[in-house]
């Protein structure tokens, strides 16, 4: 099935480091989705835009909806240990009741003592 | 928020032996749920589409045979993997749609392991 490009692959920082992760798509999608997946549980949804150029921030995290609507960027500011997990973004389809996600290959995000 | 709930959380079974695997939404009713398999270290891969009264809509390489999907009510979603393999061990996670165009909600996972 079809997968969207997400870089890096991984990432190992230090505690209070800023994080940038990015998604980009061949295909156009009318939301775009940000989750994080800790060992062993489903996703959970970080933050999610639907507009292209939309700018939205939840706490320390902030994503952006490209403007030609095949990429995404998510931003961690100020990194905790438990910000540590894999870190998706997911399109989702453009038309109405088309519903299913599209998800990306994964960012794995690690603090470094 | 909304709860979707995956029952087993974890199975270990012999080759050849099928497996049933639920997902609830406890707080919601779904008309639509879908399943996801999740090899180590890897991305979510859509398996099918689960509609209530419905046949469910497999994606292009999934085995409708192997895996028998039956959305029988509007707060479930039954995945059964038949005569399993080895090859068939990963992490299945269900999610659920709140409604036309609402917010997905995803379960806590199952995982399989055969041996």
């Amino acid at each position: 099935g079809q997968q969207l490009n997400q870089s890096p692959q991984s990432m190992f920082i230090q505690e209070g480091e800023d994080v940038s992760m990015n998604c980009t798509s061949s295909s156009i999608f009318n939301t775009w989705l940000w989750y994080k997946q800790d060992p062993g549980e489903g996703p959970v949804l970080l933050i999610a835009l639907y507009k292209a150029g939309e700018l939205t921030s939840n706490g320390r995290l902030t994503a952006q909806f490209g403007i030609t609507r095949k990429d995404s960027f998510l931003n961690i500011s100020a990194s905790i240990p438990s910000d540590v997990g894999i870190y998706f973004c997911a399109g989702q389809g453009s038309n109405f009741g088309n519903e299913k996600l599209t998800f990306g290959t994964g960012t794995r995000l690690t603090i470094i003592p | 928020g909304a709860v979707v709930s995956q029952h087993p959380s974890w199975v270990i079974c012999k080759s050849g032996t099928s497996v049933k695997i639920e997902c609830r939404s406890l707080d919601f009713q779904a008309t639509t749920m879908f399943w996801y398999r999740q090899f180590p270290k890897q991305s979510l891969m859509l398996m099918a589409t689960s509609n209530e009264g419905s046949k469910a809509t497999y994606e292009q390489g999934v085995e409708k045979d192997k895996f028998l999907i039956n959305h029988a009510s509007l707060t479930l979603s039954t995945l059964t993997v038949t005569s399993a393999h080895p090859e068939d061990s990963s992490f299945y996670i269900c999610s659920a749609l709140q409604g036309a165009g609402g917010e997905l909600f995803f379960g806590e996972g199952s995982r399989l392991t055969v041996l």
